[in-house]
């Protein structure tokens, strides 16, 4: 199956600074979609973005669907971007999201 | 529009018994879909439903099933618990009406086998 991998795995940063997160996946997609998932649990959809760049605020993401990878930039990080930021992607196959491991950030004030 | 309900948010249960777990989509959402999460394996698919119908599923073991009713709400069971089925389950609807599969979360329900 295919097989969704996220880089780096921890990141610190300090309050105000930009920050890249990569995720690669192995096949042809039918979508990609970014989670933020706060220290509740609680999974938030940041991004549905199967090609192409987008943005919302100070957050933005661009995948390039033919080179089986996404970005997710976070500009100007405030504490409350702490938590996971998960990559999914929705196989060919269809009706089957698979997750990569998540990148865990923490933003120090 | 209210969002994706997961009931119970918080249960314990001993090996050996079973649980239900239920998820009511966003009203006019048809699809819903599970997914476990551990610290060891992360968000893994469980299944997913659609006009009360499993369109596809994830490599877990029979002792975990689900189902959707005609008004889109479904549940997930899981028998004979094993201590490795602590997890964070979660429920996710979408609605393929824009063309986009844009998954929404519920806040999850937290199994704790004792």
């Amino acid at each position: 199956g295919i097989q969704v991998e996220q880089s780096p795995p921890d990141l610190i940063l300090q309050e105000g600074a930009n920050s890249t997160l990569r995720c690669n996946f192995s096949d042809s997609v039918n979508n990609l979609q970014w989670f933020h998932q706060n220290p509740w649990g609680q999974l938030i959809n940041l991004f549905y973005i199967p090609s192409g760049t987008k943005q919302n605020g100070r957050l933005s993401a661009t995948t390039v669907a033919t080179e089986r990878y996404s970005l997710l930039y976070i500009s100007s990080s405030q504490t409350t971007d702490s938590g996971v930021y998960f990559c999914a992607v929705e196989d060919t196959g269809g009706f089957k999201t698979i997750f990569g491991a998540g990148t865990r950030l923490f933003v120090k004030a | 529009k209210a969002g994706v309900t997961q009931t119970p948010r918080y249960l314990i249960k001993t090996r050996g018994q079973q649980v239900t777990l239920s998820c009511s989509p966003i009203s006019g959402h048809r699809s819903v879909s599970w997914y476990q999460q551990t610290p060891g394996q992360g968000l893994q698919f469980l299944f997913e439903y659609f006009s009360e119908t499993q369109r596809n599923k994830g490599n877990f073991p029979g002792r975990f099933s689900g189902r959707q009713f005609s008004n889109s709400r479904s549940e997930m069971n899981v028998s004979t618990l094993e201590l490795g089925d602590s997890a964070l389950y979660l429920c996710a609807s979408s609605s393929i009406l824009s063309g986009a599969n844009v998954l929404t979360f519920g806040a999850g329900s937290r199994l704790t086998v004792l």
